[in-house]
């Protein structure tokens, strides 16, 4: 299979705290892992491409400062939104590329900002 | 960059019809096109994927279509049942490569018994 694991499922944190997300491939390695964030009724929206090794490429209008991505294993990515607020709540869903093409997804990290 | 559009937003059929959902892509050189299945509040689902070689490609009662001359892809779901009630979001890749993927805004797919 292909299976990607992804930890918390939830979290809830007051505003100015900073909160890690990871995210696992767990019978395969990745390379690539990338991160989405997908707000209610809507499409998936890329963040940030994650690479082994090195560093991350943002999309246009994400702060890399505010959502810090370390890539240190084929197996694990992690996703810091650091000083969360409000407007970070959000369901955050990471994926890792499977082969040349082929992206699976996690099971998202429901993000909820006080 | 990929621009991919997707329609309808919405779509209601009757348990055992068929269901059929089309995607357009702007970038002549994208070659790969996944189809993903999004329950509510659940990860997307890869459900099947396409390359630009082939034309059509059939798993059971799903299949997915591609015109590259007309640069648009389709999903269809036949013999339609209430699971799968779900969105469904088709991708193409951005730059022609298959790095990233520009995703389609969602279907919402109801299947009433």
């Amino acid at each position: 299979g292909a299976v990607v694991s992804q930890h918390p499922s939830w979290v809830i944190c007051k505003s100015g705290t900073s909160v890690k997300i990871e995210c696992r491939s767990l019978d395969f390695q990745a390379t690539t892992m990338f991160w989405y964030r997908q707000f209610p009724k809507q499409s998936l929206m890329l963040m940030a491409t994650s690479n082994e090794g090195s560093k991350a490429t943002y999309e246009q209008g994400v702060e890399k400062d505010k959502f810090l991505i370390n890539h240190a294993s084929l197996t694990l990515s992690t996703l810091t939104v650091t000083s969360a607020h409000p407007e970070d709540s959000s369901f955050y869903i990471c994926s890792a590329r499977r082969g040349a093409e082929t992206q699976y997804f996690g099971p998202g990290t429901r993000l909820l900002v006080l | 960059g990929e621009n991919v559009e997707q329609h309808p937003s919405t779509l209601s059929v009757q348990e055992g019809d068929s269901a059929v959902i089309k995607c357009t892509y702007s970038d002549s050189a994208s070659n790969y096109f996944p189809w993903y299945k999004q329950e509510l509040g659940k990860r997307p689902q890869l459900i099947i994927d396409i390359r630009s070689n082939v034309g059509e490609k059939k798993d059971q009662r799903i299949a997915v279509t591609l015109n590259k001359t007309a640069k648009h892809f389709s999903l269809h779901i036949t013999e339609t049942q209430p699971e799968d009630s779900a969105v469904y979001f088709c991708a193409a890749p951005t730059q022609g490569g298959s790095e990233k993927l520009v995703f389609g805004k969602g279907t919402k797919l109801t299947v009433n018994p």
